[in-house]
């Protein structure tokens, strides 16, 4: 049974940088066969995948055209845990973030963090 | 880019059956998904490789996806389905997923 357990602030200001973590139990970061994934949810935008950070036999990341200038994505193996960072938010990156396991990197997602909402405000 | 449209709300009797769809262009040449989300919950997989179920999922989920549309079927839906469903695609080393549809069971 894989558990994911995000954390992270939930308000910013425009301008800031946007950081969560998610905590992974039951499988590992540097699994050869799953994605680590953060996909974000608004009423505007809907379900939207923003990228992914796997490991085979050395670190790749994908990351969605909307928001590639200004994403990473990052493993954390000492606390078997990956992060999100997302530059320059606006209040259209106001939202419920959520992170993801993709098991075989097949492009599902069988296990979900709890999500976080984030809110941009000034 | 690539889009998957879904009918904004579909309603079903108690156990009669409930299908909703997803279209994109040339859909069944790609593999279709489907995720079950409730009011303040985070998004359950129900259906993935267009058709199989995970782990824990009722048998009365099911999928299937030809041409330009994937169907996920609930056969005797319950109250307890009532939910947002997406579908979801990845084309072209990106992932889409559809607008949703609200199913009502009454």
């Amino acid at each position: 049974q894989v558990h994911l357990q995000q954390s992270g602030p939930g308000l910013l200001k425009p301008s800031q940088t946007l950081s969560l973590t998610c905590a992974i139990s039951g499988d590992s970061v540097s699994s050869n066969r799953a994605a680590w994934n953060w996909i974000r949810q608004s009423p505007s935008r809907g379900l939207e995948w923003l990228g992914r950070t796997y490991y085979r036999s050395k670190w790749y990341n994908d990351y969605a055209v909307s928001v590639k200038s200004r994403i990473s994505i990052n493993p954390d193996t000492s606390k078997n845990q990956f992060s999100l960072q997302l530059k320059s938010v606006t209040p259209e990156d106001t939202g419920v973030y959520y992170c993801a396991r993709d098991p075989y990197s097949m492009i599902w997602y069988e296990d979900w963090g709890q999500g976080t909402l984030v809110t941009v405000s000034s | 880019s690539y889009e998957l449209t879904q009918p904004p709300s579909v309603s079903v009797s108690p156990g009669q059956t409930a299908s909703i769809t997803c279209s994109g262009d040339k859909l069944g040449d790609k593999y279709a998904c489907w995720y079950q989300q409730k009011p303040g919950q985070s998004p359950v997989l129900v259906i993935y490789q267009d058709k199989k179920r995970p782990s824990g999922i009722p048998e009365r989920f099911s999928g299937s996806n030809s041409g330009n549309t994937a169907t996920l079927s609930i056969s005797g839906a319950q109250a307890m389905d009532e939910a947002d469903y997406y579908c979801q695609a990845w084309d072209s080393s990106t992932v889409v997923f559809g607008g949703g549809t609200t199913l009502t069971v009454l």
